[in-house]
């Protein structure tokens, strides 16, 4: 069974330039939720959906970011214009509304660099 | 504003002793707990999670809640190198579904 999905693992860009980095959720799992780790900030909720609709946005840093689910199986988080300061491990997770322990799984992360 | 802390180590154990993991957290009302694992460049990964005051076992593992402080804990047992990784506590404020408060984990070394 195929774990949550992220691409691409690592990202390298230039200030300025527009990033997207993809999720896909495990088959079935109605909540997506995207995180950001730093070394200075340790792992911070940024947004999570379920049912493909926003619930809580209060985690994304500014208007610079922006995140989308389309449909059951996709997530996008967008960084336009990116800066230094948004290079971090950027993980996505998934969980089951039904299941009785509210485990959410990680996904392997996006590692962005930002020159 | 929820906060988790945790002493960020290292923390260093022989081999075979336990290991002890500390966790505090500030919303009184918070209704269930996590520790991840998470080795060097790899993703978190789930060890314990609970929800009632009390102790729960795991195998080698044990987490222990005390909601009155606000203490949530994770004992290793016959610790080995494979456990040697940043552990992080995790806390849901609203129970069911629900953004994670992360602590900035223990950085725990398994000593051969």
């Amino acid at each position: 069974d195929a774990g949550v999905i992220q691409s691409p693992r690592h990202e390298v860009t230039e200030m300025g330039q527009e990033v997207t980095l993809r999720c896909k959720p495990i088959s079935g799992h109605d909540y997506l939720f995207w995180y950001r780790q730093t070394m200075m900030r340790g792992l911070e909720l940024l947004i999570y959906f379920n049912n493909n609709v926003p619930i809580d946005d209060s985690g994304m840093p500014e208007d610079r970011f922006s995140a989308k689910m389309p449909n059951a199986s996709f997530s996008t988080l967008k960084i336009q214009p990116s800066e230094p300061r948004d290079s971090a491990v950027y993980f996505c997770a998934s969980t089951i509304s039904s299941s009785s322990t509210d485990t959410q799984y990680f996904g392997p992360g996006t590692r962005l660099t930002v020159l | 504003q929820k906060e988790v802390e945790q002493n960020s180590g290292p923390l260093s154990v022989p081999e075979g002793a336990i290991a002890s993991l500390n966790c505090t957290y500030s919303d009184r009302g918070s209704q269930s707990f996590f520790w991840y694992r998470q080795y060097s460049g790899k993703s978190p990964e789930l060890i314990m999670f609970i929800y009632s005051n009390g102790d729960k076992e795991d195998g080698r593992f044990t987490a222990q809640l005390n909601k009155a402080s606000q203490y949530v804990s994770l004992l290793i047992r016959d610790s080995q190198p494979s456990d040697s990784a940043t552990y992080l506590c995790a806390v849901n404020a609203k129970g069911g579904a629900d953004g994670l408060t992360f602590g900035k984990g223990t950085h725990l070394i398994i000593q051969p």
